[in-house]
Parts: C-alpha cells; structure tokens; sequence
C-alpha cells in the first residue's frame, strides 16, 4: 500500500524566513494531494490540496509544489510568522474521491521572533 | 460554530474499563471517520463510516468497535480499554466523492 514519508520532523526558522516541508509517496496512482495544520490542541485544518494535473499552487504566502516524476510534494511557507507556528502533515489519496487519506508523519514548525 | 465536536475533550480510563468517544457533525457529510494520532505515526484510520448504520474498519481496528447511529453521531468503543490505547483520538467528516475531511479537535486519552 501507499507509504507516505515526511520530513523534517522539526524546523525552527525565524520570523520572515522561508520554511519548506517535503513528503514523498509510492504509489504512482496518487491524485490527490493535500497539506494540513494542526495548532496546539486542535483539530487538523485543510491548507492547501491539488491534484495531480496541478504543478504548483500558490495561496495566500503559502506554494505547493509537486513533482509526480520523483513523487515528491512540497509545502514552502514565504516569510513566515510566529503565527505559523504548529504541526503540518501532507495527506494523500489514490483519487479525488477516495475516502482514503494516508497521512505523513508530521513536521513540528517553529517561528522564532 | 465548530461543525464537528467531540466528547469528552479529556479522559482517564482503567485498564479493562469501557470507554466511549462521541463524535457529532453539522456538515452533513455521509462519511465519518475515526484516527488516533501518536508522535512519529501521524494519523491512523481505525473505523469509518459511509452512513447511518455503517460502520468499517480502517488499518488499525483491533481492540476497537464503533457505532453511527444517525447521519450525524459516530461514536469509537473500547469495550476493554488497555495502556497501549492511550493515545490522542480524532473524529473527522467528509462529503461523499470527496478527499477533504473535517476535524473535530480531538479526546486525548489516558488509560492508566
């Protein structure tokens, strides 16, 4: 079945670096891509998700990028605040409207003043 | 207002006790779902559900059951609860033919 790694596990940056999380996945039939925040005590919130006819996407200070050659997706925060302090797991499914989602391990970010 | 809440926020439980987790959903949204997370292991799927009278297992179901009743309550049921079972559980909803899912804000659970 689908293995989906993460990394890094931690990332400290200061306030207006760049952050960038990365997962990798196994099954070429992924098509669904998707990148979740978690803040201390809460739920998961849905940040950004593509398909795989979508190379990059960019929102609001946040660029997903995927690369289905080396089955690669990326998360890169832009000048990121200490608001953006929190835990960021990549979820992925075999298909838009799968029930599934296989969910990395998670990346605990940290935003230094 | 949260659209999915889960009760209780904390709970102690002892070994060999009961233990039952509610979920509720104002999304309307067939499909339920129940994860617990543990450091390093991310999410993983213990039962779902695609309805009202439905309940699945996901990849690790052992030593759990659950229970949707109705389109909106999906409950996770530790008939004997162990140590092993501590963990932080969450409840999540999703539309029928859709990958996003919703998150409650989880029940961190103890079992001493």
């Amino acid at each position: 079945g689908e293995q989906v790694e993460q990394r890094p596990p931690h990332l400290s940056v200061r306030e207006g670096d760049s952050a960038i999380i990365i997962c990798t996945y196994t099954d070429s039939a992924t098509a669904y891509f998707s990148w979740y925040k978690q803040e201390a005590g809460a739920g998961l919130q849905l940040l950004m998700s593509v398909l795989s006819n979508v190379d990059r996407k960019e929102e609001q200070g946040l660029t997903v990028l995927l690369n289905k050659k080396d089955k690669r997706l990326s998360l890169n925060l832009t000048a990121a605040h200490p608001g953006d302090s929190a835990v960021y797991f990549c979820a992925v499914s075999a298909s838009s409207g799968s029930w599934q989602l296989i969910f990395g391990s998670g990346t605990q970010l940290t935003v230094m003043p | 207002e949260a659209a999915v809440t889960q009760s209780p926020r904390n709970k102690v439980a002892v070994t060999g006790g009961k233990v039952t987790l509610s979920c509720n959903q104002t999304n309307n949204h067939n499909n339920m779902y129940w994860y617990r997370q543990d450091t390093g292991h991310g999410l993983r799927l213990i039962h779902y559900s695609y309805g009202a009278g439905s309940t699945e297992k996901g990849d690790i179901p052992d030593g759990y059951k659950a229970s949707r009743p109705s389109q909106e309550n999906f409950s996770l049921i530790l008939e004997l609860a162990t140590p092993s079972q501590t963990s932080v559980y969450f409840c999540a909803s999703g539309d029928q033919g859709e990958a996003e899912q919703f998150f409650g804000p989880g029940t961190r659970l103890t079992v001493l």
